[in-house]
């Protein structure tokens, strides 16, 4: 069955440091993927998309993702974190032309301050 | 623009209890429909989804079920609810693969229910 793999649950960093949030999907054809955000108290936003095209995403607030088809992966970056990025992080994906997305079980960020 | 509701927001049920979360879109037709539910540490877990009007699929064979009696309203049931039902529910809405392949989904704020 087709499943997405977050491999951090919890990571705590501190402010200024880089980030990286490992995600890989098992699928083999022609995929959609995401990054959707939860900050406390809001709710779940999408961070960044990919459809087709350059496999470098960036998105909102900073955030970039890099699809690589080989790896089956799509890995969330960001150069610089801030206090305010705190929130729990969700890898999804879907089938090309399908109408079901497939999340992961989410990476909780902590930003220390 | 779109918006999406749920209601209630939070809710505290007895076992055995019935139930009924509801969630309306507004701003677009026909749209796919999603109920989901959050879990610490397990993700989202997509419960039920819905293409149309009284067109339901089931993920997941569990105490729950969903209708959808006009297009932009979509329920989700329970006769008797169990302690294992407690979550955070999330309703969802995208547009429909058939319009557009871009369809990525749009989420609602959630309802808390604790059954106790």
């Amino acid at each position: 069955a087709q499943s997405v793999s977050q491999h951090n649950h919890h990571v705590i960093l501190s402010e200024a440091a880089s980030l990286e949030l490992g995600c890989n999907y098992s699928y083999g054809g022609t995929v959609n993927l995401f990054w959707y955000v939860q900050y406390p108290g809001q709710h779940l936003q999408l961070l960044l998309k990919y459809f087709s095209g350059d496999p470098l995403v960036k998105g909102i607030k900073g955030f970039e993702a890099e699809f690589i088809k080989s790896k089956f992966s799509f890995n969330l970056r960001k150069p610089s974190v801030q206090w305010s990025d705190t929130a729990e992080y969700f890898c999804a994906f879907k089938m090309n032309r399908d109408d079901k997305i497939i999340f992961g079980k989410g990476t909780r960020l902590h930003i220390l301050p | 623009s779109q918006t999406i509701h749920q209601w209630p927001a939070t809710l505290v049920q007895p076992v055995g209890s019935p139930l009924s979360l509801e969630c309306t879109v507004e701003g677009t037709s026909n749209p796919n429909l999603y109920w989901y539910r959050q879990a610490a540490g397990r993700g989202l877990q997509l419960l039920f989804y819905s293409v149309g009007i009284g067109q339901i699929s089931s993920e997941v064979p569990q105490n729950l079920s969903a209708s959808r009696p006009q297009d932009r309203q979509f329920i989700l049931s329970s006769k008797k609810l169990l302690l294992s039902d407690s979550g955070f529910y999330l309703c969802a809405w995208s547009v429909s693969v058939g319009v557009s392949s871009y369809n990525e989904q749009f989420f609602g704020p959630g309802t808390r229910l604790t059954v106790l």
